[in-house]
């Protein structure tokens, strides 16, 4: 069964400082990775989408990096700010003939940025 | 500007009584999706549109139907809402399978 577990859970963490969330999965087989920020009461936004030959991405303070062989994924936040404060979704897309249940999402890291 | 738009974005209904929720979309994407949302959870996919052509998933209670007459609008239906189908729905489209999603804001549903 294709899983993506993040962690932490929930992270809290000063204004300023840097952070890194956690990806494991077991999809297969792997067509592309991504990361969504969801606001509390809006819908997610794309960060940031990798494919298998690539390792490492990144959107301004954003930086995702990939690990295919140990399907592992890491979204590193630099300077964290208050607006970073937000759910961070790891999803994992499978190549499934094109049907859209080759995604799988994981449930989120609940990120509190402290002033 | 928004380019997924979904209203209302607070619905409250009864139980039971029918309730629909609507999505539309500036970015002429050919895919447009439904999920259900909880709590502290991931999004859970109902189901998608490819153009016109509908994809339910194996789980999604039959109480839950969608529309798609254009290109630009989707609608969700819920036939007879339980206490159990309160959650936040998001629509989301892209362009093909296997592209970013583009998700809009949402609509909380409210069963009283």
């Amino acid at each position: 069964k294709n899983q993506v577990e993040q962690s932490p859970q929930s992270l809290i963490i000063l204004e300023g400082k840097n952070c890194t969330l956690q990806c494991n999965y077991t999809v297969s087989p792997f067509s592309n990775l991504r990361w969504y920020k969801q606001d509390t009461g809006r819908g997610p936004v794309s960060l940031t989408i990798m494919t298998f030959s690539e390792n490492t991405k990144s959107n301004g303070r954003y930086t995702a990096t990939l690990d295919a062989d140990t399907k592992q994924s890491s979204l590193h936040i630099t300077a964290s700010q208050l607006s970073d404060s937000a759910s961070y979704i790891c999803v994992v897309s499978a190549h499934s003939g094109g049907g859209a249940d080759g995604l799988t999402f994981g449930k989120g890291t609940h990120l509190i940025i402290q002033p | 500007d928004a380019m997924v738009i979904q209203n209302p974005r607070y619905q409250v209904t009864q139980f039971g009584k029918p309730v629909t929720l609507s999505c539309s979309q500036t970015l002429n994407h050919n895919v447009m999706y439904w999920y259900q949302q909880k709590s502290s959870q991931a999004p859970k996919l109902l189901f998608h549109y490819y153009d016109k052509d509908f994809n339910n998933e194996a789980d999604t209670p039959d109480n839950f139907q969608s529309r798609r007459p254009n290109t630009s609008f989707c609608f969700l239906d819920i036939r007879s809402p339980g206490l159990g189908d309160a959650a936040m729905y998001l629509c989301a489209t892209n362009r093909d399978l296997n592209q970013p999603q583009h998700f809009g804001d949402g609509t909380r549903l409210s069963i009283l």
